[in-house]
């Protein structure tokens, strides 16, 4: 059992750089969230998902774009690099609901922007 | 826009010794977690509380909702070098799908 998976664990991009962060489950999860984690801001969340076709904003979107057209994978698309957008990027998955399940995360993609 | 605030920042303690690690909101949340992260690691979920008052016991771990459930309280009794790490809270409001985390409480236990 995989869990969540994230590829690459590291990068390093030139300003103005496209890129695809890719993140797979093979827990049959519902939810799907990106997070970022910067020195001392803790983890703020960029996108989620609550299900396939389904995908809303959460704290700080602005320069990401993601797309949920299947329950495993919940890529997260950087537009156009900017070194703002150096940091740890953390994928999660959960079933959801008000239960309160948790999430499971992924080991992170270590993003540099030069 | 939730704010959840955790004290302390950092901790630094003798192995042995007993801490607190407290998280506060003015938002009501459905539920509410605790992870703790290591270096290079996603984190990792401890406790799930989501009933005003709740206290779980995980070991030497007690986890406490608070009655208004805008707060939530870690304990740890007789730390052991093992428990060093990033720890974190997370909470979702009732009628949301967002999960927000604390700004974390790094924990350093000494032998």
């Amino acid at each position: 059992n995989a869990g969540v998976t994230q590829t690459p664990k590291f990068q390093v991009l030139k300003t103005g750089q496209s890129m695809t962060l890719q993140c797979a489950q093979d827990m049959n999860h519902e939810y799907m969230s990106w997070y970022r984690q910067d020195p001392g801001m803790g983890l703020r969340l960029i996108h989620y998902s609550v299900g396939a076709g389904i995908t809303d904003q959460g704290e700080v979107p602005n320069g990401y774009n993601v797309s949920r057209s299947t329950t495993e994978d919940f890529p997260l698309r950087l537009l156009s690099a900017a070194p703002s957008q150096t940091s740890v990027y953390f994928c999660a998955s959960s079933l959801g609901g008000d239960m309160g399940y948790g999430y499971t995360f992924g080991s992170g993609t270590r993003l540099t922007v030069v | 826009t939730q704010l959840l605030e955790q004290s302390p920042q950092f901790l630094s303690i003798q192995e042995g010794e007993n801490l607190t690690v407290y998280c506060n909101s003015s938002s009501v949340f459905s539920s509410l977690q605790w992870y703790r992260q290591e270096p290079g690691e996603g984190p990792v979920l401890l406790v799930t509380v989501v009933t005003g008052g709740e206290v779980k016991k995980l070991k030497r771990l007690t986890f406490q909702f608070g009655d208004a459930r805008k707060d939530s309280s870690l304990h740890i009794t007789a730390a052991q070098p093992g428990d060093t790490g990033l720890y974190l809270c997370a909470g979702k409001a009732s009628g949301t799908y967002k999960y927000i985390f604390g700004t974390g409480t790094r924990l350093k236990v000494l032998a």
